[in-house]
């Protein structure tokens, strides 16, 4: 079955400190990878999508098939990116499922 | 933020009773999705729709049941609820699966007691 799996369910680091917060998937096919963030007292929200290749606040993402992993990076965290994150995967079905998710804790 | 309703926001119901809650929807999007948030889980699939009264199970889906009957609104059931059924309830909508992007609502607090 395909699933996602976030190691990590605490992740704590200074500011100014890089970040990776990791994502495993097991699929055989070519599937879509999202990650979704979840600031405290706001909705779920798309952070960032592997096929768009973009860096958001900072943040990118690079699928590696050979690895199956989507690991997050952001080379110098801060504060406000303190926040739940989600790695989603989506494939050849309407079903997006979500990995259990890493808190990330961001510390003066 | 994206047109996307839940209600109620908070709710406390006894073991054993009926449970509906209800997600809204004014974009249009033809896909609409019920998770339950717990931790350590993180966010798990109960039922989706990719269509009027077209709905199909997720991962957990023991115990819920849902409808759509109109492409702007999707219920969820608790036909009997449960304490394990204790959880926070998230809908979310897109527009087509795979490359677009979910919009999630805020939320339901369910407490079974």
């Amino acid at each position: 079955a395909q699933r996602v799996t976030q190691p990590e369910k605490l992740l704590s680091v200074f500011k100014g400190a890089p970040v990776e917060l990791k994502c495993n998937y097991s699929y055989s096919g070519s599937p879509e990878l999202f990650w979704y963030v979840q600031y405290s007292r706001q909705r779920l929200q798309l952070l960032l999508r592997h096929i768009s290749r973009e860096s958001i606040k900072g943040f990118t993402a690079d699928l590696n098939k050979g690895e199956t992993s989507f690991h997050l990076k952001k080379p110098f965290a801060q504060e406000e990116d303190s926040a739940m994150y989600y790695c989603a995967l989506t494939y050849n079905t309407d079903k997006l499922i979500f990995g259990t998710g890493t808190r990330l804790q961001v510390f003066p | 933020d994206a047109g996307i309703t839940q209600s109620p926001r908070h709710k406390v119901t006894e073991t054993g009773t009926p449970v509906t809650l209800r997600c809204h929807q004014t974009e249009n999007h033809r896909y609409m999705y019920w998770y339950r948030q717990d931790p350590g889980h993180g966010l798990r699939l109960i039922h989706y729709s990719y269509g009027v009264k077209d709905t199909d199970k997720g991962e957990v889906s023991d115990g819920y049941s849902v409808s759509r009957s109109k492409t702007e609104d999707f219920l969820l059931t608790l036909e009997s609820a449960t304490s394990s059924q204790t959880s926070v309830y998230f809908c979310a909508i897109s527009e087509r699966q795979g490359l677009a992007e979910a919009f999630f609502g805020q939320g339901t607090r369910l407490t079974v007691v």
